[in-house]
């Protein structure tokens, strides 16, 4: 166990719909990522916060958005779902920056 | 721009073979470089980091992983196979500022034959 949790487990949806993943980092650590893990695209890192400011951005759709809360929890928006959207969401956190990512054990998103 | 390839998307290694998954990066600066692994349903675990201390970095499970500049590789290797070692794994390269993004390899999926 990582100490980093994220909600749902599993999410089914329909194209066109909005969903929202929800991640709380483990106990102090200031750093969230964002992942998608998909088949055909890998590992892509989609969006980093450090302290409620975002400090760096990969691969993000602009249909996606995230925010980190005051108390460092973390959500990621995706809307106008796209069947090309089902993937393996993962979030990490790190105690500052560029150090040890613990991962949660991820979102697995399905787009009908 | 920073980029990360590993060599082999599957390798297969006997039980009791050296394991060796090969990575290089690109990068203009110094960087960061990790391994991880992931297993099965489970999220990624971070085997080893080299943050511009020993070249030699050993990690967990019995991995470790030399950083060579002249070549930009970060190779991993273990002396011995386990059945337990069957994964895949991913290497990952980054600056070293909260404004510097993580890059991942595509991974490189291991098979263990008994």
């Amino acid at each position: 166990d990582s100490g980093v949790t994220q909600t749902p487990k599993h999410l089914i949806t329909a194209t066109g719909q909005r969903v929202t993943l929800r991640c709380s980092p483990r106990s102090g650590d200031l750093s969230v990522y964002w992942y998608q893990q998909s088949l055909d695209q890998g590992l892509q890192f989609l969006i980093h916060y450090y302290n409620g400011e975002e400090r760096a951005k990969g691969n993000i759709l602009e249909r996606f958005s995230a925010q980190q809360f005051p108390d460092l929890h973390s959500e990621l928006n995706l809307s106008s779902l796209e069947l090309g959207d089902s993937a393996l969401y993962f979030c990490a956190s790190s105690p500052l920056y560029q150090e040890t990512q613990y991962f949660g054990p991820g979102t697995r998103l399905l787009v009908l | 721009a920073q980029s990360v390839t590993q060599l082999g998307s599957h390798v297969s290694v006997s039980e009791g073979a050296l394991v060796l998954l090969r990575c290089n990066y690109s990068s203009s600066v110094p960087p960061y470089l990790f391994w991880y692994v992931q297993y099965p349903n489970q999220g990624l675990q971070l085997l080893l980091k080299y943050t511009s201390a020993a070249t030699l970095v050993k990690g967990i499970n019995g991995f470790e992983a030399e950083f060579k500049k002249s070549e930009t590789s970060f190779h991993l290797t273990k002396p011995s196979a386990h059945m337990s070692d069957a994964a895949e794994y991913f290497c990952a390269v980054s600056g070293a500022t909260s404004y510097d993004k993580v890059i991942f390899g595509p991974g490189t999926s291991l098979s263990v034959i008994p």
